[in-house]
């Protein structure tokens, strides 16, 4: 049972482009988790979402940042215009459920963004 | 809103014990946890325990909750130069899926 995938691993970006972070969680789970990592920190939640719906986006900075988990496929975290504090290490997870106990998340080895 | 603190740097010679510490502000926490971050990698769960524990042993692992100090300990036994890395504390809200973490403690281990 492969793990949660996160591709790329690092991600080069001039200011002002966008950046593409896809996450594919473990098999059997339909809940996926966002983090950020700014350097020398811990995880700041950004985003949860379940297959088509944004659970609690309250972490997500309202502009340029995008999340969504469609049916088919990855999740994908989109940031457009990106500045120099975009950089970060991007950490997705994934969980068989998300309310109810106990649960665990599984954390995927992260993207590491480097805006220029 | 919610906090998890920690001391950032612990430093032990290999085969002593370590023990790493965090506080939480958030008297509704439901579960607590440890995770283990290795250099350029993903966070890895070591351990975790409820909100009703007052302790859990897992192998080398000791995790100590005090609720009324709101109080997390994470001791590790024989601790290893392969245990260095970085620890996180965390907790869940009161919804049960957002996991609040803590800054995270750099373990330096010397041979």
């Amino acid at each position: 049972n492969a793990g949660v995938m996160q591709n790329p691993r690092h991600l080069v970006r001039r200011r002002g482009q966008e950046a593409r972070l896809r996450c594919s969680p473990m098999k059997g789970h339909s809940h996926v988790y966002w983090y950020r990592q700014l350097p020398e920190e811990g995880l700041k939640f950004m985003v949860y979402l379940q297959k088509e719906n944004i659970i609690d986006e309250s972490g997500m900075p309202k502009e340029r940042f995008s999340a969504e988990f469609p049916k088919e496929g990855p999740s994908i975290l989109r940031i457009q215009q990106v500045v120099r504090g975009d950089s970060a290490a991007y950490f997705c997870a994934s969980s068989p459920n998300g309310q109810g106990a106990p649960y665990e998340q599984y954390f995927g080895p992260g993207t590491r963004l480097t805006v220029t | 809103g919610e906090d998890v603190e920690q001391s950032l740097f612990l430093s032990v010679r290999e085969g002593d014990s370590s023990v790493i510490n965090c506080t939480y502000t958030d008297s509704s926490s439901t579960y607590l946890y440890w995770y283990k971050q290795e250099p350029g990698a993903g966070l890895q769960l070591l351990t975790y325990i409820f909100s009703n524990m007052d302790m859990k042993q897992d192998q080398r692992l000791t995790v100590l909750l005090n609720k009324k100090d709101k109080h997390l300990s994470l001791r590790i036994a024989d601790t290893q130069t392969g245990d260095s890395a970085i620890y996180f504390c965390a907790e869940t809200d009161t919804g049960g899926f957002k996991t609040i973490f803590g800054a995270g403690t750099r373990l330096f281990v010397k041979a």
